[in-house]
């Protein structure tokens, strides 16, 4: 079982829908990271949280630390969306570990 | 510089030879992580250093993988006899003290081996 579970591996939405990524860990975390990769590029950091609630522009990330679990929600997804989101603990020795991927397609 | 950068970008090479990737961190940034993410997967953790020294490289494969970070800035991870298993991207990332701060990616190096 991997450290680090994401769900949904693939994700269609229609342009305009709300969106939920999930991410499961079994680490005792310091941190938690939400990523997000494009096709041929880097990873660009959209958020670091430890506890509750943080939001950027669509963008919200959630984390319960108690129940081990965080979500990144979209809100008016569009297709410019369109990426791979990753989920990463940050373990208490400082490295990241990461889930693998969920891969989201926003249809106009 | 204003961001991570990794050079080269994409790198062939021929199985059995060495390579050496670059990484050049966020000036400042003292935790600098080398990750290496296969096709289709989330990246893996490679090695972390804490200024110039590894503080973990539980992630290094074998020891046909080796990482330095000289001054503590620019770190180099050097592949020895390469195999074609070792395609991959090959991350760099940096934060300003490593725990609980936000790290920030390279683009990647894109190594093939042929």
């Amino acid at each position: 079982k991997n450290e680090v579970e994401q769900s949904p591996q693939n994700l269609t939405a229609q342009e305009g829908e709300f969106i939920t990524i999930n991410c499961s860990y079994s680490v005792g975390i310091s941190a938690l990271h939400w990523l997000q990769q494009h096709p041929g590029g880097g990873i660009v950091s959209l958020f670091m949280l430890s506890s509750g609630k943080k939001k950027h522009g669509r963008l919200i990330a959630t984390i319960n630390i108690q129940e081990k679990h965080s979500s990144l929600h979209i809100t008016a997804s569009h297709p410019r969306d369109s990426a791979v989101y990753i989920c990463a603990a940050m373990e208490y020795g400082n490295k990241l570990v990461f889930g693998a991927g969920t891969i989201l397609r926003v249809k106009s | 510089g204003a961001g991570v950068s990794q050079t080269p970008s994409n790198k062939v090479t021929e199985k059995g030879k060495y390579v050496e990737l670059r990484c050049d961190p966020i000036s400042g940034h003292t935790a600098l992580y080398w990750y290496r993410q296969s096709l289709g997967q989330g990246p893996e953790f490679l090695i972390y250093f804490q200024g110039t020294g590894a503080a973990d490289d539980s992630g290094l494969p074998n020891d046909r993988f080796f990482a330095v970070r000289p001054e503590g800035s620019v770190s180099t991870l050097k592949i020895q006899r390469t195999e074609r298993g070792d395609s991959a991207v090959y991350l760099c990332a940096s934060s300003l003290k490593g725990q609980n701060t936000e790290a920030f990616f390279g683009q990647g190096t894109r190594l093939t081996v042929v």
